[in-house]
């Protein structure tokens, strides 16, 4: 997606910990979004933030900081079903929604 | 959370026919409703952003003329795809916003169209 930079596939292991990273262009900003689609579902969400810093849900973990347009999305204790693409996602100064095309994570066990 | 319903969820069509595909909010008013695409391995890409009672507002590049959005109620918006061609083979993704937030923004199940 247009401005938004995530590596396209990540490999892990049950049980362990892995942190998909994404940059964005920073002019503007409203909100940066983490959602999780499985192969030939709808993405549901999963995380926003807005100010910098970790926002922790469950096992699930997402950081931002708005002056390096970095966001990371943490993952621990990985489960099978973790397996999924993660679609990062920002918000500009326009309200319009800037989608990355997702990295694909394959979790062994 | 907010359910989203689409239908069809398959559709295999003929080049040259039209497809309609319904979104519905199940649960829950949704004055806005959203419709993407997103072909294998890309990001989802928005197509339009429906208002009820009004004209939906197309992204750049996007045939208002091909692609009719009509959101005739708080719950149904529907996407026809008309004179589908090979090339409009893609999965086909409604959201409608409940609130404000965009955690309140749920997703379809997708509806994926092949045409032949």
């Amino acid at each position: 997606g247009q401005n938004i930079d995530q590596p396209t596939e990540m490999t892990a292991t049950e049980g362990a910990i892995v942190q998909i990273n994404c940059t964005y262009q920073t002019s503007g900003f409203n909100g940066l979004f983490w959602y999780q689609q499985h192969a030939g579902e709808a993405p549901t969400f999963l995380s926003y933030n807005v100010l910098d810093g970790l926002e922790e849900k469950g096992r699930f973990s997402s950081f931002l900081s708005r002056s390096k347009g970095y966001s990371y999305l943490l993952l621990k204790e990985l489960q099978m079903k973790d397996s999924a693409s993660y679609l990062c996602v920002h918000m500009d100064s326009n309200y319009q929604l800037i989608w990355g095309a997702g990295t694909k994570l394959i979790i062994k066990p | 959370g907010a359910v989203v319903s689409q239908h069809p969820s398959r559709v295999i069509c003929k080049s040259g026919t039209s497809v309609k595909i319904e979104c519905r909010s199940l649960d829950f008013q949704a004055t806005t409703m959203f419709w993407y695409r997103q072909f294998p391995k890309q990001s989802l890409m928005l197509m339009a952003t429906s208002n009820e009672g009004s004209k939906a507002t197309y992204e750049q590049g996007v045939e208002k003329d091909k692609f009719l959005i009509n959101h005739a109620s708080l719950t149904l918006s529907t996407l026809t795809v008309t004179s589908a061609h090979p090339e409009d083979s893609s999965f086909y993704i409604c959201s409608a916003r409940a609130g404000q937030g965009m955690e309140t923004q749920y997703f379809g199940p997708g509806t994926r169209l092949l045409v032949l």
